[in-house]
């Protein structure tokens, strides 16, 4: 199994500045098959990010994923009010799927 | 639009079986897989499993093997998720998710609350 390990836990920033999470896998992650999810209280995870680097339907170009083989990242390079949550990545190229335990992107 | 609508929250005792239903509108169910994710209180996200509706075949997280069972109906476009033996760790929200061919969830349901407490 495939362990995924964000950081930070918790990344506290004000709007308007940039955030960077990490995502780092146990092994390499077949075919770059590694997405993202932004979860808000109360609502079920979004998928944000697929294959690494795609963005999904309904999110600005302000936030942009990078990286492959075990090193991934998520960035939002200017927070907004709205983008204040918990950011989860998984890896869905090898079974059994699994998620990273989330980064908390909280207001400064 | 694509909507998947879960059942109601649910109470259960310790040792007993709880069966969440996840209803499909808006696309080809057949087409994707359905997998099912939860999330225990205050904590991150657990893959369970999925089902693929056209055939009914199904994949196992190791650590529910045994107590989980997905199933379909495609009458009605639904699947279901059934975890028997429940203990107080099961308390959760349990998500349904589709998933196609080599992506991942692009849409969740809104999640079903499981309590289990004596």
């Amino acid at each position: 199994e495939i362990v995924l390990t964000q950081s930070p836990g918790t990344l506290s920033l004000s709007p308007g500045e940039r955030a960077t999470l990490s995502c780092r896998a146990s092994q390499s992650v077949n075919g770059n098959y590694l997405a993202w999810y932004q979860q808000k209280p109360g609502q079920a995870p979004r998928l944000l990010i697929y294959g690494a680097s795609s963005r999904a339907t309904g999110f600005p170009d302000r936030f942009s994923g990078s990286g492959s083989g075990t090193d991934f990242t998520l960035t939002i390079s200017r927070l907004e009010p709205e983008d204040f949550a918990v950011y989860y990545c998984q890896q869905y190229g090898n079974a059994p799927w699994t998620f990273g335990q989330g980064t908390k992107v909280d207001i400064k | 639009q694509v909507q998947l609508v879960q059942s109601g929250a649910e109470m259960k005792k310790p040792g007993a079986s709880v069966k969440v239903s996840c209803k499909a509108s808006g696309y080809t169910f057949t087409d994707y897989y359905m997998h099912w994710v939860r999330q225990a209180p205050g904590q991150g996200l657990e893959w369970m499993g999925w089902i693929y509706p056209n055939s009914g075949s199904t994949k196992y997280a190791q650590k529910f093997q045994g107590r989980v069972t997905m199933t379909r109906d495609t009458s009605i476009r639904t699947t279901y998720m059934e975890l028997s033996s429940l203990s107080s760790d099961d308390t959760a929200m349990y998500y349904c998710a589709r998933q196609y061919s080599e992506s991942p969830h692009d849409f969740w349901g809104q999640g079903t609350l499981v309590t289990v407490s004596s």
